[in-house]
């Protein structure tokens, strides 16, 4: 049972341009999510995260987007550059309980061509 | 400030042996989680650690184990190991379920 899908295995986009790339999850009860960036050889890489109580969050140039009702976060990045090319993860969290952990999508290939 | 280290970056066992990973969390965070990335997988989640405690486990055979130490440092213990244990195993920390985590570059686990 997967509950954080990201559906697009890859993204190709011109630098300059924007980047959006997209996850679903399915349990109700996740009220934390965050967006990592991975090179190859790399950890993860922690870039933003949006609590359940907000709809967007930005830092620089990457914003989060959340729709509680659809189940739906988007990470934005304008403007997208070259060295933004990596595997990108959503992950999820329901915290507050003994069960805590971060359910991960399988990732999104960013490739940002100049 | 320094980042998750983890060691040793790989390691080659053959099946049936025993392997240990090592992993420092950031100074300050108490809790220490455990990852697999197995190929074509994504992340899966092991194990977390919180102020010398499990606190909670994936769905692993108990053949994989791990503790954490007084200064927050944690091992992950694989015994018996498989083919399909060849993977990438992360470690990362945090202050708290309210802060993300910070991980470790991983370390390299092939089993042949």
């Amino acid at each position: 049972d997967q509950q954080v899908k990201q559906n697009s295995p890859s993204l190709s986009v011109q630098e300059g341009r924007i980047s959006i790339l997209n996850c679903d999850y399915t349990n109700s009860m996740f009220d934390y999510f965050l967006w990592y960036k991975k090179y190859p050889a790399e950890g993860p890489t922690f870039l933003i995260s949006i609590s359940s109580i907000k709809d967007k969050n930005e830092d620089g140039r990457f914003t989060v987007f959340l729709n509680k009702s659809a189940k739906h976060l988007s990470l934005h990045i304008v403007p997208s550059q070259p060295g933004d090319s990596a595997v990108y993860f959503c992950a999820a969290s329901a915290r507050g309980g003994s069960n805590y952990k971060l359910t991960f999508g399988k990732g999104t290939l960013l490739t940002v061509n100049p | 400030e320094a980042g998750v280290t983890q060691s040793p970056t790989h390691l080659i066992k053959t099946r049936g042996q025993q392997v240990t990973l090592r992993c420092s969390p950031i100074s300050g965070h108490t809790s220490v989680y455990w990852y697999q990335q197995a190929l074509g997988l994504g992340l899966q989640f092991l194990l977390w650690y919180d102020e010398g405690e499990e606190r909670n486990r994936g769905n692993f055979p108990p053949r994989f184990s791990g503790r954490q130490f007084p200064n927050y440092s944690s091992e992950l213990n694989v015994n018996a190991l498989e083919l399909e244990d060849s993977a990438l195993y992360l470690c990362a920390s945090s202050y708290s379920q309210d802060q993300p985590q910070h991980f470790g570059d991983g370390t390299r686990l092939s089993i042949l």
